[in-house]
């Protein structure tokens, strides 16, 4: 049972460039998150899913722009990556917006 | 807005003490709070959930209690081991809503 699975799993951009992050899960689970984390801020939400066809705001969703392709998947994209953007992304789902949450591994991202 | 403290940022012990991890919020309308476990260049695992209904669960050598009246939470860990060392996170659960503490890095000495 692979759970949240997160490619890909390392990246280097360049300032400027776009890239998608991808997020699966298997577990039939209705809500889907991305955060970020950063040395000495924990983590943060960028965007959720609370189901399949809706998505909102987090607390840090500036820069960035999210798709829930289909209850499976939650992608999320930079368009014009920037420095400040450097960081570990973590994409989590539950089965409600209540419920225990599972984590990928993480995309570690540097934009130089 | 809700706010997750945990102190201390680091601790570390020699193998076989037993330990509390602390965490503290301000908003006591939570749904739920969850203690994770990260490896360094890994990602969270789940320890244990205590639903808002609850005072403790335990699992193995893990017993986390979650008092909402004073906005605490604590992750016992027994008999301290080396595989323990990792940083621990808790986590509130709101609507949609999981916000973390920056965590605790736990180094156990052999």
């Amino acid at each position: 049972n692979a759970g949240v699975t997160q490619t890909p799993k390392f990246q280097v951009l360049k300032t400027g460039q776009s890239m998608t992050l991808q997020c699966a899960q298997d577990m039939n689970h209705n809500s889907m998150y991305w955060y970020r984390q950063d040395p000495g801020m924990g983590l943060r939400l960028i965007y959720y899913s609370a189901s399949e066809g809706t998505t909102d705001k987090g607390e840090v969703p500036n820069g960035y722009n999210v798709s829930r392709l289909n209850k499976r998947e939650f992608s999320l994209r930079l368009e014009s990556a920037a420095p400040s953007q450097t960081s570990v992304y973590f994409c989590a789902s539950s089965e409600t917006g209540s419920t225990e949450a599972f984590f990928g591994q993480g995309t570690r991202l540097t934009v130089v | 807005k809700q706010e997750v403290t945990q102190i201390p940022a680091a601790l570390s012990v020699p193998e076989g003490e037993n330990l509390v991890l602390n965490c503290s919020f301000t908003d006591s309308a939570i749904y739920n709070l969850q203690w994770f476990r990260q490896d360094p260049g890994k990602g969270l695992t789940s320890l244990l959930l205590i639903q808002s209904s609850q005072r403790e669960q335990t699992s193995g050598r893990l017993n986390a209690s979650l008092d909402k009246s004073s906005g605490r939470s604590t992750l016992y860990i027994a008999a301290s081991q080396p595989g323990d060392s990792a940083t621990y996170l808790c986590a509130t659960s709101g609507t949609y809503k999981y916000i973390f503490g920056t965590g605790t890095r736990l180094k156990v000495l052999a």
